[in-house]
């Protein structure tokens, strides 16, 4: 086991509403990724926090919106969802986010699914 | 173009035997790193082994190894003596220097089943 723990596990939403996924990241680490990964697909970059503050940001549109608390837990907010936003969202947290070779402990993921 | 590119959608293996899972890589970057992870079927990410761009010497990590070819810029996961456990979904991925997030960018992934 990672030490990282996303909750809730499974997920059912209708389109339109607004989700609210967490990780809580091992300890010691003080940066969190998030990915999406849709069926079939590897996982996509969604955004890093480090710090509390946004690090960097992948192709998804502004109703993915994220925080990291002073703990370094994070929340990943996705508004309006649609059919599409199904999928596996991953949290990894790592200890530092200015090395290549910084390992990324993943957490189990929550599965969401968009009806 | 793709980051990162795994031509094997699937590969099939004789528990006990070696199988190679394929990865090439795209980048300008003079520092990077190169990851392989596995992912069964509960959907969790397992790091597997590390390689970094100056690394001279190939990676191991106990029946796993990674075959690196800088000049084809290529990063193949070698796994020796096969088990039914290693039935999977294994990821290449790659974290640039020069991406000031350092995020991971994963490739689409080769789905290896173990035959008893």
């Amino acid at each position: 086991e990672t030490g990282v723990t996303q909750s809730p596990t499974h997920l059912i939403k209708t389109r339109g509403q607004q989700v609210t996924l967490r990780c809580s990241s091992q300890s010691g680490h003080n940066t969190v990724s998030w990915y999406q990964q849709a069926l079939g697909q590897g996982p996509q970059f969604i955004f890093q926090y480090y710090r509390e503050e946004e690090n960097g940001r992948g192709n998804f549109p502004p109703r993915f919106s994220g925080l990291q608390f002073p703990n370094y837990s994070s929340e990943l907010n996705v508004n309006a969802l649609e059919l599409d936003d199904s999928a596996l969202y991953l949290c990894a947290s790592s200890l530092a986010r200015g090395h290549p070779n910084t390992e990324a402990f993943f957490g189990q993921g929550t599965r969401l699914t968009v009806v | 173009a793709q980051k990162i590119t795994q031509t094997q959608p699937g590969m099939f293996v004789q528990e006990k035997e070696a199988v190679t899972l394929d990865c090439t890589y795209d980048t300008s970057d003079q520092s990077y790193g190169l990851f392989w992870y596995k992912q069964p079927s509960s959907g969790e990410m397992i790091f597997l082994i590390y390689q970094g761009s100056y690394d001279e010497q190939n990676a191991t990590e106990g029946r796993y190894s990674l075959n690196f070819q800088k000049a084809r810029k290529s990063a193949n996961l070698v796994i020796s003596a096969s088990q039914l456990g290693d039935s999977a979904m294994y990821f290449c991925a790659m974290r640039e220097a020069g991406a000031g997030s350092y995020q991971l960018t994963f490739g689409k992934g080769t789905k290896l089943s173990v035959i008893p």
